[in-house]
């Protein structure tokens, strides 16, 4: 069982260049998410959906966009990639339901550098 | 809003000796809490949770964690250190409705020997 997938697992990027961040998951989970994690900083919710078709804005989304057109992918892309977007990206998913009892399952994140 | 406090960047403690990670919250409601570890370069693991049963919650490796509502905290211990423990520890409470989990800044384990 595979779980979480990140591509890539490493990425340099020039300034204004755009890419995307692949991320699959085999568990059938609703409810996927991603984060980007800056040294001392803790996860910041960056994008999250809570099913195909529906995508929803977290803490700081600037800069990013998500779409969901399957349970499994949910790929994030950077338009105009910024130095500020240099980070550890992590993806996430989880069974979803209200309640939120159900822990989020990781990808092993996709380290990006922006120069 | 939920809101997490982790009250050390950075625990340093002997190989056989106690662990005590802090982790205070904030919540208008009975909240879930869960800690995760993290390892260098790789991804959050679950090391366990709490959800409104059992207030002294066992995870793996040995770790547990206490619930107490009156201090808001949900503390992380394990009686005796290992090399392998060594690590980032996040604390995580959920929001209500629980589609978004709101995570401490982490606390770095040393373990030395």
């Amino acid at each position: 069982n595979a779980g979480v997938t990140q591509t890539p697992k490493f990425r340099i990027l020039k300034i204004g260049q755009s890419m995307t961040l692949q991320c699959t998951q085999d568990m059938n989970h609703n409810y996927m998410y991603w984060y980007r994690q800056d040294p001392g900083m803790g996860l910041k919710l960056i994008y999250y959906s809570v099913g195909a078709g529906i995508t929803d804005k977290g803490e700081v989304p600037n800069g990013y966009n998500v779409s969901r057109s399957t349970t499994e992918d949910f790929p994030l892309r950077l338009e105009l990639a910024a130095p500020s977007q240099t980070s550890v990206y992590f993806c996430a998913s989880r069974v979803g339901g209200w309640g939120g009892d159900q822990p989020q399952h990781f990808g092993d994140g996709t380290r990006l550098s922006i120069l | 809003a939920q809101s997490v406090t982790q009250l050390d960047s950075h625990v340093s403690v002997s190989e056989g000796t106690p662990v005590l990670l802090r982790c205070n919250y904030s919540s208008s409601y009975s909240p879930s809490l869960f800690w995760y570890v993290q390892h260098p370069n790789k991804g959050l693991q679950l090391l366990l949770k709490y959800t409104s049963a059992a207030t002294l919650v066992k995870g793996i490796n040995g770790f547990e964690a206490e619930f107490k509502k009156s201090e808001t905290s949900f503390h992380l211990t394990k009686p005796s250190a290992h090399m392998s423990d060594a690590a980032e520890y996040f604390c995580v409470v959920i929001s209500r409705g629980g589609q978004n989990f709101v995570f401490g800044p982490g606390t770095r384990l040393s373990v030395l020997p």
